[in-house]
């Protein structure tokens, strides 16, 4: 069980570049979602899915683009990075079933848009 | 639309003293709240966290956390500080039943003075 899984770790861009960020979970849990942390902001939600097929807006979703076409996958994707998009990035895959709410957090990516 | 806000960005408590983060909430329909600690250059670890039932929430680490809905706060206490506490600690809403992600707050870090 090897819970949430990101890949890269880090990552440096060119601006106006594009690349995908990896997300996968093997808990066949329902939601998850993609976070954004820079410093002083805490994280911010950018996009969230509540099942396979099912993608919408967070907070911060200007630039990124998003897909469910599993369960166990949701990839970030970045069309043309700017370095406004440097920043720590964090998928997290949740479970819910009444008062049970269990989510989990992956190990990050740090990615540098130059 | 919920929010969160961690007041103090920096807080600075002596070893051995009780540490107090607080966080108040704004959020439309019942919250699940919860705490997260961030250790330098680490991901984010679950401290504790509400969902219904008893107010009082016992986390790990010797944290513990009160749901006060007449004053929508989700204050992080401990009972005596230790110098391996020092971290970046996150207060977070689920407003939507778990399923449209987390709302953070922006942060507090916490200093454990010898």
């Amino acid at each position: 069980n090897a819970g949430v899984t990101q890949t890269p770790k880090f990552q440096v861009l060119k601006t106006g570049q594009s690349m995908t960020l990896q997300c996968a979970q093997d808990m066949n849990h329902e939601y998850m979602s993609w976070y954004r942390q820079d410093p002083g902001m805490g994280l911010r939600l950018i996009h969230y899915s509540v099942g396979a097929g099912i993608t919408d807006q967070g907070e911060v979703p200007n630039g990124y683009n998003v897909s469910r076409s599993t369960t166990e996958d949701f990839p970030l994707r970045l069309l043309s990075a700017a370095p406004s998009q440097t920043s720590v990035y964090f998928c997290a895959s949740s479970y819910v079933s009444g008062q049970l709410y269990e989510q989990y957090f992956g190990p990050g990516t740090r990615l540098t848009v130059t | 639309a919920q929010s969160v806000t961690q007041l103090g960005s920096h807080v600075s408590v002596s070893e051995g003293a009780l540490v107090l983060l607080r966080c108040n909430y704004s959020s439309s329909v019942p919250p699940y709240l919860f705490w997260y600690v961030q250790y330098p250059n680490q991901g984010l670890q679950l401290l504790l966290k509400y969902t219904t039932g008893a107010t009082l929430v016992k986390g790990i680490n010797g944290f513990e956390a009160e749901f006060k809905k007449s004053e929508t706060s989700f204050h992080l206490t401990k009972p005596s500080a230790h110098m391996s506490d020092a971290a970046e600690y996150f207060c977070a809403v689920s407003g939507g039943g778990g399923a449209d992600g987390l709302t953070f707050g922006k942060g507090t870090h916490l200093i454990i003075q010898p």
